[in-house]
C-alpha cells in the first residue's frame, strides 16, 4: 500500500531564502508525482508534475526532483517570497489499485516578509 | 489545463439533510474525482466516476452516503446525504487529463453541518 510522507510539517523562512521541501513514498512503482499548492479554504494548483521516467522538472522559481529508487522527491524553491506563502502537497499517483492518487499530509510554508 | 467549477462554493446545513454538489469541467473527460478534506487533514479519495457506468467507491465510503451522479463527460454531481458535523470538511472535484495524465481541482465546496 502507497504511503507518501512530506517533511517537515511546517516551515517558516525570512523572504528571500532558498528553500527545500520533502516528499517520500514507500512504493517505487509510481506513475507520476505532482507537486501542489493550496492557499487556505482554497482548491488546489498544479506546480510541477514528475512523470515515473523523468528526473526532475522546472517551472520559474520552482524545480522538483524525483528519486525512484530511494522513494524521494524534493521541491526547491528559490527567493522565497512572501506569496509563497501556502501549503505544498505531494501527491503520487501509482499503478497499483486502479491509478489511485495518495497524498501527504502537506507542508504548510510561511515566508516573513 | 481543464478548468472546473464547483456548485456551492460553501454551504451551511442542518444536521439530517442532504447536498448536492456539482461538478463542471470545460472539456471531456474519462474520469472525474471527489476528494474529501476534513479540517487540517490532507485529501482522501472518495470515489471515481465513470460516465456511463457506477461509480467506484474507496474504503470507508458508500454509495448510500454519497450517492454519485455522472450523466456526460462534462459533469458530476456528489451528494452528501443524511448530514452530520462529521461531514464538515472541503469537498473537492478533480480530473486527471493529458498524455501525462496531470490532476487538476476545482476551488472546493466547504461544508459546514450544523
Amino acid at each position: 500500500k502507497q504511503e507518501v510522507t512530506q517533511i517537515p510539517a511546517a516551515l517558516s523562512v525570512p523572504e528571500g531564502e532558498n528553500l527545500v521541501l520533502n516528499c517520500s513514498f514507500t512504493d517505487s512503482a509510481i506513475y507520476n508525482l505532482q507537486w501542489f499548492r493550496q492557499d487556505p479554504g482554497k482548491g488546489l494548483t498544479s506546480l510541477l508534475l514528475i512523470q515515473s521516467s523523468q528526473r526532475e522538472q522546472t517551472s520559474g522559481r520552482l524545480n522538483a526532483s524525483l528519486d525512484k529508487s530511494s522513494g524521494r522527491s524534493t521541491l526547491y524553491i528559490a527567493a522565497s517570497q512572501p506569496g509563497d506563502s501556502a501549503t505544498y502537497l505531494c501527491a503520487v499517483r501509482s499503478p497499483t489499485g486502479g491509478f489511485k492518487t495518495i497524498f501527504g499530509a502537506g507542508t504548510r510554508l510561511f515566508v516573513k516578509a | 489545463s481543464a478548468v472546473i467549477s464547483q456548485k456551492p462554493s460553501r454551504d451551511i446545513c442542518q444536521r439530517g439533510t442532504s447536498l448536492t454538489i456539482q461538478c463542471q469541467v470545460d472539456s471531456q473527460v474519462t474520469m472525474m474525482f471527489w476528494y474529501r478534506q476534513q479540517p487540517g487533514q490532507s485529501l482522501t479519495l472518495i470515489a471515481t466516476a465513470n460516465q456511463g457506468s457506477e461509480a467506484t467507491y474507496e474504503s470507508g465510503f458508500v454509495i448510500d452516503k454519497f450517492p454519485i451522479s455522472r450523466p456526460n463527460l462534462t459533469f458530476s454531481t456528489l451528494t452528501v446525504s443524511n448530514m452530520s458535523p462529521e461531514d464538515s470538511s472541503i469537498y473537492l472535484c478533480s480530473v486527471a487529463q493529458g498524455s501525462t495524465d496531470t490532476q487538476y481541482f476545482g476551488p472546493g465546496t466547504r461544508l459546514t453541518v450544523l
